[in-house]
Parts: C-alpha cells; structure tokens; sequence
C-alpha cells in the first residue's frame, strides 16, 4: 500500500488566481494520477504523471490550465491556472503501487 | 470506451435491513476488467472498499459482499445488515490490471442509514 498525503486540504481563491496541490506519498511510486469531483458527480481522471517526463493529459483537461510537475517519485504538484468558478471542485491524487487505486484525502477548491 | 453505472444516491435504509447497490460495467478497451467497490465515509477520503480481478469471484469486506459477474456485466454490493455506521458514499470502479492503469468510477451513491 501507499500513503498519500496531500496540501492544502481546502482552498479558496479570487477568479484568476493559480494555485498549487501538493502530493506526497510515503514511498516511491511509478505513476500519479490527479482526479476531480464535482459535488455528487463521478471521479474524473484529469491526467497521468510519471517521473521526469510530461503528465498525459485526458480528454477535457489541458498542460496550460492544469500544468503537472512530478520531479521524483514521491512528489506531484497540480497548479490550477486562471482559476474560476467553474473549477471549483474536489481534486485528488492517486496512486496504483498494486492492483489498488490509492487516495489523498483530497483539496476542496473554491473559486470565487 | 469504459464505463460504469451504479445506482445513483440518496440511499436511505433503517438499520439492520438489508442493502443493494447496483453497479453495471462496460469495458470495451479492457480484455480482463478489474472491478472495485470504493468508500467515502463523512469527512476522510476514499478508500477501497473490496476489489474482484477475476470474472466469478466475489469480493468480501467489512460484512459487504460483491461478486464480478461477467455474463451479466454487473458487480453490486450487497450487506445482509446495515449499521449506521455504513453511512457514507459508495463508488463503484473498473480497471484494467496493472499499476499505470487508471480506474473509471461510477458517481458514487450516498447512502445514509436510518436508526
């Protein structure tokens, strides 16, 4: 298993503002992915991020807005760019060291 | 592509009365699906509930119960007896094997049991 540990646990910010996730596991891991839920939606796969090389980004979800950086195999930041309302949302990072999906405990973004 | 539907909250059950949710898959990309029943109780992540690799088998974990039935595509969770403590939002996940692999999930049911 793996820990995750991520930060801040819940932001709010001014629409146009970026800000930053953190990600940190316990131990080295292969891939991390980021998720983001909107309130009573589905978990959304936002991108997959492998040490030194670029996040693959899925569909919906672009490098500029949501830039990743995974410089080890411990640590991932998320930067939301020009925030807005419409991001407002749950983000989670994850890791899959098995055959089991792992969570952060996730960051309650509000924009406003 | 892949896909889950699960039955979609609020779930509401008096305690110690039986429980299903359903969860149906579509894995049009996935030769050997890995299915997986996560939680999230009030005010802590998610985290696995049970998991089933192989098709016919069924997954157990804290009284619930889940069996990956290929034939029909369905994986639902199943508890014979409700606590109120199982109060929490219930996600239903597919995969494929492997550690690169993401999972799609379903939209999570809430589910609140009654005293």
């Amino acid at each position: 298993s793996v820990l995750l540990y991520q930060k801040p646990n819940r932001d709010i910010c001014q629409s146009g503002t970026s800000l930053k996730i953190q990600c940190v596991a316990d131990s080295q891991v292969v891939s991390m992915f980021w998720y983001q839920q909107f309130q009573e939606q589905s978990l959304m796969l936002m991108a997959t991020a492998n040490e030194g090389s670029e996040a693959t980004y899925e569909s919906g979800f672009t490098k500029d807005k949501f830039p990743i950086s995974r410089p080890n195999l411990t640590f991932s930041t998320l930067t939301v760019n020009n925030a807005r309302p419409g991001d407002s949302s749950i983000y989670f990072c994850s890791s899959r060291p098995a055959e089991t999906l792992y969570f952060g405990s996730g960051t309650r973004l509000t924009v406003l | 592509g892949d896909s889950v539907t699960q039955t979609e909250g609020p779930v509401t059950v008096s305690e110690s009365e039986s429980l299903i949710i359903n969860c149906t898959y579509s894995a049009t990309s996935i030769a050997y699906p890995n299915l997986f029943w996560y939680v999230r109780y009030p005010g802590e992540g998610l985290q696995l509930l049970l998991k089933v690799i192989t098709a016919g088998q069924k997954g157990s974990s804290r009284g619930f119960e889940a069996t990956y039935n290929k034939e029909t595509t369905s994986f639902h969770l199943q508890k014979a007896s409700v606590q109120e403590s199982d109060s929490a939002v219930y996600y239903c996940a597919l995969g494929a094997q492997g550690t690169g692999s993401k999972l799609s999930f379903g939209k999570g049911a809430k589910l609140t049991v009654s005293p």
